[in-house]
């Protein structure tokens, strides 16, 4: 069965460094998403991705943080300088890009900032 | 504000003794509402999907309903393999395609 696969599945970084979170979405699906959760917290959207451009960002994702899909089958996530309070889980979602259809996520990234 | 409210936030059930998890949401055009499964250190695992009022889906000791403000999650005689946290979410309408959780209901089944 097609799946979401992200990689690394724990990142530990000091304060200040960039790190890049790596994603594969399900071949041939279209819209691209990455969310976090905050230990304990509800599961928040960050950004999603279509046709090679963000299509949507929330709050959350200010100039430190940027994506890409460099080349056709990875989607990254791209913390420039990293804060304490970027400590979470990272997940990746993709989805076939119809109306009205769900969206399969990764396992996750756990990024720790210390 | 769109917001997704779910309860109880956790629930302790023997095996075999049925019960329902709620999700209650303020929306702007309910485009569909999701319920996810989530395993402790894992990713939102989809179970179900939602449109419409009325609307039922059903798998395995799962089934999912919809009213104009509210889901319901059924689950008849669970078993221990079903504990996990249960994760609610719509997506609005207009243009965003973003999904909005709620904070999930922990269930735990003991045998």
């Amino acid at each position: 069965e097609p799946e979401v696969t992200q990689t690394p599945s724990h990142q530990v970084t000091q304060m200040g460094q960039e790190v890049i979170l790596r994603c594969v979405p399900i071949s041939n699906h279209l819209y691209f998403y990455w969310y976090r959760q905050i230990l304990g917290q509800k599961v928040e959207f960050l950004v999603s991705f279509y046709n090679n451009e963000i299509s949507e960002k929330s709050e959350i994702f200010d100039d430190q943080f940027s994506v890409e899909r460099p080349d056709g089958s990875n989607f990254t996530l791209k913390i420039r300088s990293t804060k304490l309070e970027d400590s979470a889980m990272y997940f990746c979602a993709s989805r076939p890009g119809y109306m009205n259809t769900e969206a399969f996520f990764g396992q996750g990234t756990r990024l720790t900032v210390v | 504000e769109d917001q997704v409210t779910q309860s109880p936030e956790a629930l302790r059930l023997q095996e075999g003794e049925s019960s329902s998890l709620n999700c209650s949401y303020t929306v702007s055009g309910l485009r569909g509402l999701f319920w996810y499964r989530q395993d402790p250190g894992k990713g939102p695992e989809f179970l179900f999907t939602l449109y419409s009022a009325g609307e039922e889906k059903e798998k395995e000791r799962l089934k999912a309903t919809l009213t104009k403000k509210e889901s319901f999650l059924h689950i008849t005689a669970p078993k221990p393999e079903d504990s996990a946290t249960y994760l609610c979410a719509v997506q609005a309408g207009g243009a965003t395609n973003k999904l909005i959780f709620g904070t999930g209901t922990l269930l735990a089944v003991q045998p």
